[in-house]
C-alpha cells in the first residue's frame, strides 16, 4: 500500500496565482480530509468528505479555497487568488469508516507565497 | 469554543531522561482522543484513548486519558534522540451531522545526546 499521495511536494508561487493542491487517498478509505499547517496555527482542518461528499467545510479560511472530491481516489485543493499568508504545508489524510486507528497523512505539500 | 492546549510547548532534554508532555481539551461530545508524532514529514499515530485511566503502552512510550479532568499526558522513558519529534495531540469531537478532530499546536521534543 502506497499510502496517502500527496502532489505536489513543494509548491512556490506568485501571488495572485492559483494554485491547485492533489491527493491520493488510501483505497478503501471513506474519509478524506485536508488539513494546513502553520507555526502560530499548528494543524487545522480545512473540509473533509465523506464517500466522496463534502460534510464540513466550516475550516476553510475564505471563498479563495475550494476543494473537490471527483471520485474515491482523488481530491483537489485549490486557492485562488493566492496570497502570501496561505503559505503553509498543507496534509491530506484519510481514515476508514471511523479513525479507529487513525488517520493516514500523506507527507505534505509545502507552499510558499511570494 | 473547541480547543485542545498542549504544555509545554518545547522541551529540552538529554539521553535516558523521562518526559511527559501535556494535553488538555475542551471538545463538544468528545469521542477520542489521539497522539502523533511528527518528524520532518506527517504525522504518524501512536496512540488513540478513549476510557478514563487506561493506560495504553508502546515501548518506551505510553499514554492515559482523565476525561473527567479533560486531559492526557504521553511519557517517554529513557528518551533516544530519534524521540526528537513534534508530538500533536487531537481531539475528536461531534457535532450534529459531523465529526471532527482538533489538534493542538504540539510539543516539539528535543533529545540531546
Amino acid at each position: 500500500d502506497a499510502g496517502v499521495i500527496q502532489s505536489p511536494r513543494h509548491e512556490v508561487t506568485e501571488m495572485g496565482q492559483e494554485v491547485t493542491l492533489r491527493c491520493k487517498p488510501i483505497s478503501g478509505h471513506d474519509y478524506l480530509f485536508w488539513y494546513r499547517q502553520t507555526m502560530m496555527r499548528g494543524l487545522e482542518l480545512l473540509i473533509y468528505f465523506n464517500n466522496n461528499v463534502p460534510i464540513d467545510d466550516s475550516g476553510m479560511p475564505e471563498d479563495r479555497f475550494s476543494a473537490k472530491m471527483p471520485n474515491a481516489s482523488f481530491s483537489t485543493l485549490k486557492i485562488q487568488p493566492s496570497e502570501p499568508r496561505d503559505s503553509a504545508v498543507y496534509f491530506c489524510a484519510s481514515s476508514p469508516q471511523r479513525i479507529d486507528y487513525g488517520y493516514t497523512f500523506g507527507s505534505g505539500t509545502r507552499l510558499t507565497v511570494v | 469554543e473547541d480547543k485542545v492546549v498542549q504544555s509545554p510547548l518545547s522541551l529540552v532534554v538529554h539521553e535516558g531522561d523521562t518526559v511527559t508532555l501535556n494535553c488538555s481539551y475542551e471538545v463538544t461530545n468528545f469521542r477520542s482522543l489521539l497522539w502523533y508524532k511528527q518528524e520532518k514529514k506527517a504525522p504518524t499515530f501512536l496512540f488513540m484513548l478513549t476510557s478514563s485511566g487506561i493506560e495504553k503502552k508502546s515501548g518506551r512510550l505510553s499514554s492515559i486519558l482523565d476525561k473527567k479532568e479533560l486531559f492526557s499526558i504521553l511519557n517517554i522513558t529513557a528518551t533516544q534522540t530519534g524521540d526528537s519529534a513534534i508530538y500533536l495531540c487531537a481531539v475528536e469531537g461531534y457535532r450534529t451531522g459531523a465529526n471532527n478532530l482538533f489538534f493542538g499546536t504540539g510539543t516539539r521534543l528535543t533529545v540531546i545526546p
